[in-house]
């Protein structure tokens, strides 16, 4: 049971370059969550998808767009990466819908953009 | 608005000492809180969570958290700390109105002298 994981583990992009960060979970899960993590600030929330088919802005949105491929799949895409997207990106997943359940995290993608 | 203060950036505490690492959270109604544990280099584990019910919590590697509504407050604590403890902590309350987002605390970073 893989539980969540992500592709790629590590990342360097120039300015302007696009790319996609990949996400899947085996738990059945029916949210999915894109998170970014940078030194002093936690953890924020980009998009989030609470089922399949939907999906809606988190807390810093600008410059990513997401697709949630199918129930298992939740991809992050950067059309034109800026030096201020460097950070470390988790995706997560969790089974309720509504308030809060309990999410799991995958191992993380470190992107750097130069 | 909702939102998670965890007011100390770094605590250093001696093998086989007890820990305690604060958490306070401003939100309107009955919270959803979870602390999670997050390695260097991995993901986020959650430690333990609180929805309702007894305000003591018992959690994963000897944990347990404590809600205290008069408080504000959501204090994870262990009574004897292992090398292996050294991680950053982070406090999360569950946002209402959403489909299970989370708002995460900025994180303590716990180191352990031998």
């Amino acid at each position: 049971n893989a539980g969540v994981t992500q592709t790629p583990k590590f990342q360097v992009l120039k300015t302007g370059q696009s790319m996609t960060l990949q996400c899947a979970q085996d738990m059945n899960h029916n949210s999915m969550y894109w998170y970014r993590q940078d030194p002093g600030m936690g953890l924020r929330l980009i998009y989030y998808s609470a089922s399949e088919g939907t999906t809606d802005k988190g807390e810093v949105p600008n410059g990513y767009n997401v697709s949630r491929l199918n129930k298992r799949e939740f991809s992050l895409r950067l059309e034109s990466a800026a030096p201020s997207q460097t950070s470390v990106y988790f995706c997560a997943s969790s089974h309720r819908q509504g308030l809060a359940g309990e999410q799991y995290f995958g191992p993380g993608t470190r992107l750097t953009v130069t | 608005a909702q939102s998670v203060t965890q007011p100390d950036i770094h605590i250093t505490v001696s093998e086989g000492a007890s820990l305690e690492l604060r958490c306070n959270y401003s939100y309107g109604a009955t919270p959803y809180l979870f602390w999670y544990v997050q390695s260097p280099g991995q993901g986020l584990q959650l430690l333990l969570k609180y929805f309702s019910g007894d305000t003591l919590v018992q959690g994963i590697k000897g944990f347990e958290a404590e809600f205290k509504r008069s408080q504000s407050s959501f204090n994870l604590r262990k009574p004897s700390v292992h090398w292996s403890d050294a991680a950053e902590y982070f406090c999360a309350v569950g946002r209402s109105g959403s489909q299970g987002n989370l708002i995460f605390g900025k994180g303590t970073k716990l180191s352990v002298k031998p």
